[in-house]
């Protein structure tokens, strides 16, 4: 089936804008996680869900940064009043088992966010 | 809290010869180890994992890594790579009880030539 989607796949934005990003995991799938991605970096935890739970999130950088996923399905993860140093790669993933149990995410493409 | 180094930033090697990624970990307790490939323009997919067992794994593509306890070590080899290896790799770690983030080394890209 269809795996981990994200949209946009490029976004750029002028730096104070909020900006919205979607994650749709794979259908079933209980747990979605969010991570950031710096240029020469590896990708660092942000925050998860278990269903419409957020269990965990702890990565998360500051109180401009938030996460939902009312329905245990579709995320998003909202940046408000953008900054410059917010410009990464932003990448979910989606596992079939809850959060403590898996030990295999499903990760989509990303989304490259530019702040301008 | 885990950690991962990978220390080459970058592994240029030739077609059909043999390849090692290099991953140390630290960490206080026991933990899973994973290896991710990204290849351009697309997501993280998972080579292989070193759960509970035997020390050496097998994944997908030829790719095999041996978990050493000793030397917190956790390192990718391929006896032949192909041109199509060419890709970063990230190594993952994550403490096994428990709800526990998956910590991602820095990553190494691996260059193919012919």
């Amino acid at each position: 089936g269809a795996g981990v989607s994200q949209s946009p796949r490029y976004k750029v934005t002028k730096r104070g804008q909020d900006v919205a990003l979607r994650c749709d995991p794979i259908s079933g799938h209980v747990s979605l996680y969010w991570y950031r991605q710096a240029l020469g970096q590896g990708p660092e935890f942000l925050t998860y869900f278990n269903y419409e739970a957020q269990q965990d999130k702890s990565g998360l950088p500051n109180d401009r940064f938030s996460a939902e996923r009312p329905e245990g399905s579709i995320s998003t993860l909202t940046i408000q009043r953008t900054e410059q140093r917010d410009s990464a790669m932003y990448r979910c993933a989606s596992s079939s088992l809850e959060g403590e149990r898996n030990n295999e995410q499903f990760f989509g493409p990303g989304t490259r966010l530019t702040v301008l | 809290a885990q950690s991962v180094t990978q220390l080459d930033s970058q592994v240029p090697v030739f077609e059909e010869a043999p390849v090692e990624l290099r991953c140390n970990y630290s960490s206080s307790v026991s933990v899973y180890l994973f290896w991710y490939v990204q290849y351009p323009n697309q997501g993280l997919q998972l080579l292989l994992k070193y759960l509970s067992g035997s020390t050496l794994v097998k994944g997908i593509n030829g790719f095999e890594a041996e978990f050493n306890k000793s030397q917190t070590s956790f390192h990718l080899r391929k006896p032949s790579v192909h041109i199509s290896d060419t890709a970063e790799y990230f190594c993952a770690v994550k403490a096994n009880t428990g709800f526990q983030k998956l910590v991602f080394g820095t990553g190494t890209r691996l260059l193919v030539s012919p």
